[in-house]
């Protein structure tokens, strides 16, 4: 089982919908968690931290569930610059600032 | 890129051949990565060095090796390059005690190595 794993892609929604992204992850231990963003050949960047009651910023809201250890990421509104590959990302639990990187889903928004 | 700079962009090898990528920030981190990032298998961390000086092994260190020899750089060594290791690199940092408290990495702009 993979440490971190996503929904597999790709995503594709037209202009204005709302999409889901799902995460889970298997450390227990892990108490950082992230979504960063990935465009086509560029750098990951970070997208959002997600604290335990939840946490939104504009169009994207983030959650987490700690029992289940479930990560989620919604973005309301889809714009076509939303396009790109997200990535759940967790701290490796114990082990400082070592993160541990789900593989990605895609989202293509259209016209 | 929170300051993080890599070197070359882009660089093609021929199967035993050797190169050094190069990393440097200028954020006075002390956490510093490298990671290869493949089609469908996320970013796997090759080798990480929580200060100057130190280094650790990641999740897929065989047929590299690293250098910190100072704060500021950490480099990454291909002594005899395999296609196997045809790849995306990137180099990260740790800003410890980010949004919220978190630790968060930010990435250079990565390496693109083809090796043939």
């Amino acid at each position: 089982r993979k440490e971190v794993e996503q929904d597999p892609g790709p995503f594709n929604v037209p202009e204005g919908a709302t999409v889901a992204f799902n995460c889970t992850y298997s450390n227990s231990a892990s108490q950082s968690f992230f979504w960063y963003r990935q465009d086509c050949r560029k750098e990951p960047k970070l997208l959002m931290s997600v604290y335990s009651s939840g946490n939104e910023d504009g169009r994207f809201t983030a959650q987490l569930n700690r029992a289940s250890q479930y990560i989620s990421l919604l973005i309301r509104d889809s714009k076509l610059s939303d396009s790109a590959t997200y990535l759940c990302v967790v701290n490796a639990g114990n082990q400082g600032g070592k993160l541990i990187f789900g593989q990605g889903t895609e989202l293509s928004v259209k016209p | 890129n929170a300051g993080v700079t890599q070197t070359p962009k882009f660089q093609v090898l021929k199967t035993g051949q050797s190169m050094t990528l190069q990393c440097a920030q200028d954020m006075n981190h002390n956490s510093m990565y490298w990671y290869r990032q493949d089609p469908g298998m996320g970013l796997r961390l090759i080798y990480y060095s929580a200060s100057e000086g130190t280094t650790d092994k990641g999740e897929v260190p065989n047929g590299y090796n690293v250098s910190r020899l100072n704060k500021r750089e950490f480099s990454l060594r291909l002594e005899s390059a395999a296609p196997s290791q045809t790849s995306v690199y990137f180099c990260a940092i740790t800003l410890m005690g980010g949004t919220g408290g978190h630790n968060e990495q930010f990435f250079g702009p990565g390496t693109r190595l083809t090796v043939l």
